[in-house]
């Protein structure tokens, strides 16, 4: 079974405004990470938290990351229509699982 | 510096046919896997590999082969094509101790 579910499936926004988008797991990890899909394209890795630190950003982009709960978010701040895409959270425990996605829409 | 390739793009297969998903990546990695995509499913692992001449089962290995001969490629055989196997593939590269994947851009495959 998958390890990461991502919460909502699909988030639709205007240009300008916030997208957060939720990621819950199941068994200890090493790490989670977020990566990004474009329509039709492979997967593009966005940012990587250790099980150790509890945030961290990247441009526009922010994670956190809370253990005893299994949870992570990621945060998209002044979203912009190139950010429309799909969003995946993967743990590492063995190997890498993926969840479903989040579908993101960013209307200009 | 290609990355990580894939071939075909695109294969239309019929039920019971074989074929072999080819993968490639020029950057030394040790760690290289296989994931299939449906809609609505995200990413499920098929096998991985930690190097060469090592392989292993991921989440959905029934009617996939792979071997790993050389630290570079990462073939995804299928032996009789069947409908449910009708997905988009990738293949993902990785550096030992390091996390994050470099992924492919994907063969669809569709089998009638």
């Amino acid at each position: 079974s998958q390890q990461g579910e991502e919460d909502p499936q699909a988030l639709s926004i205007q240009e300008g405004e916030n997208a957060t988008m939720n990621c819950s797991y199941k068994t200890s990890i090493n790490n989670l990470q977020w990566y990004r899909q474009n329509s039709g394209r492979g997967l593009v890795h966005l940012i990587l938290i250790r099980s150790n630190e509890r945030e961290k950003h990247s441009g526009r982009l922010r994670v956190t990351l809370d253990t005893s709960k299994k949870s992570s978010s990621l945060l998209i701040t002044a979203s912009r229509a190139a950010d429309t895409a799909s969003y995946f959270c993967a743990t590492d425990y063995n190997d890498m699982r993926f969840g479903a996605g989040t579908r993101l829409t960013v209307k200009p | 510096n290609a990355g990580v390739t894939q071939t075909p793009k695109f294969q239309v297969l019929k039920t019971g046919q074989s074929m072999t998903l080819q993968c490639a990546q020029d950057m030394n990695h040790e760690y290289m896997s296989w994931y299939r995509q449906d809609p609505g499913m995200g990413l499920r692992l098929i096998h991985y590999s930690v190097g060469a001449g090592i392989t292993d089962q991921g989440e959905v290995p029934n009617g996939y082969n792979v071997s790993r001969s050389t630290t570079e490629d990462f073939p995804l055989r299928l032996l009789s094509a069947a409908p449910s196997q009708t997905s988009v593939y990738f293949c993902a590269s990785r550096p030992p101790a390091h996390y994050t994947q470099y992924f492919g851009p994907g063969t669809r495959l569709t089998v009638l």
